[in-house]
């Protein structure tokens, strides 16, 4: 049974930084694209960014490019979102989910962690 | 903002069909990626419902289809139970923002 634990999620002032991680299982982790996605308070799904199963690409929504970046340690089948200079428009329940092989589809999620950012 | 247009609702009887439609462009599903649809109840998982346009994962009751055309595709869910009452989200890629995109999402509400 695939199982991804998201954690690390809290509150945090703005201009700070999180390490969230996702905690894999039930899958072999190398093979798949990992990804994160976000859903703000009383908002839409938005997609953040996306690492390939080896780690060396990632791609990242225009709106956390250049703050935020994915990472992923194959052994230990963990994957993990370091976000920097948070703003208020951070604020969100992060989700882990798992890229379907060949196609731009997300077969499981997590069930997400909150990041709050306020002072 | 969401380059997917969803209507923010809609609803229906039990036992009726509802349909939800999901409105893109030229860089997303009229440049033939496929559409996704997940389903959403707060405070738990989404749970992936339709891929590649119109396949069901494995235990997802074929009450619920998908279809695609144009630049627009479409989740209609018949038989309409109270267990349906969630959120839905489309999803595809767009060529022209290089990101995966979500639609707006629509609330489904069972009367």
């Amino acid at each position: 049974e695939v199982q991804l634990v998201e954690s690390g999620g809290g509150l945090v002032q703005p201009g700070g930084s999180l390490r969230l991680s996702c905690a894999a299982s039930g899958f072999t982790f190398i093979n798949f694209a990992m990804s994160w996605v976000r859903q703000a308070p009383g908002k839409g799904l938005e997609w953040v960014c996306i690492i390939s199963g080896s780690g060396s690409d990632s791609y990242y929504a225009d709106s956390v490019k250049g703050r935020f970046t994915t990472s992923r340690d194959n052994s230990k089948n963990t994957l993990y979102l370091q976000m920097n200079s948070l703003t208020a428009e951070d604020t969100a329940v992060y989700y882990c989910v798992k890229k379907y092989s060949g196609s731009y589809h997300f077969d499981y999620w997590g069930q997400g962690t909150l990041v709050t950012v306020s002072s | 903002q969401s380059v997917l247009t969803q209507p923010p609702s809609v609803s229906g009887a039990p036992g009726q069909r509802v349909t939800i439609s999901c409105t893109g462009s030229s860089s997303n599903i009229g440049a033939r990626y496929d559409v996704h649809w997940y389903q959403h109840l707060p405070g738990t998982a989404p749970k992936s419902l339709i891929y590649g346009n119109n396949d069901r994962p494995s235990g997802v009751p074929d009450r619920f289809s998908g279809s695609k055309s144009g630049t627009s595709a479409s989740l209609a869910i018949s038989g309409l139970q109270a267990e349906d009452e969630a959120d839905y989200y489309c999803q595809s890629y767009d060529s022209s923002l290089s990101a995966y995109v979500f639609g707006t999402g629509t609330k489904v509400t069972v009367l």
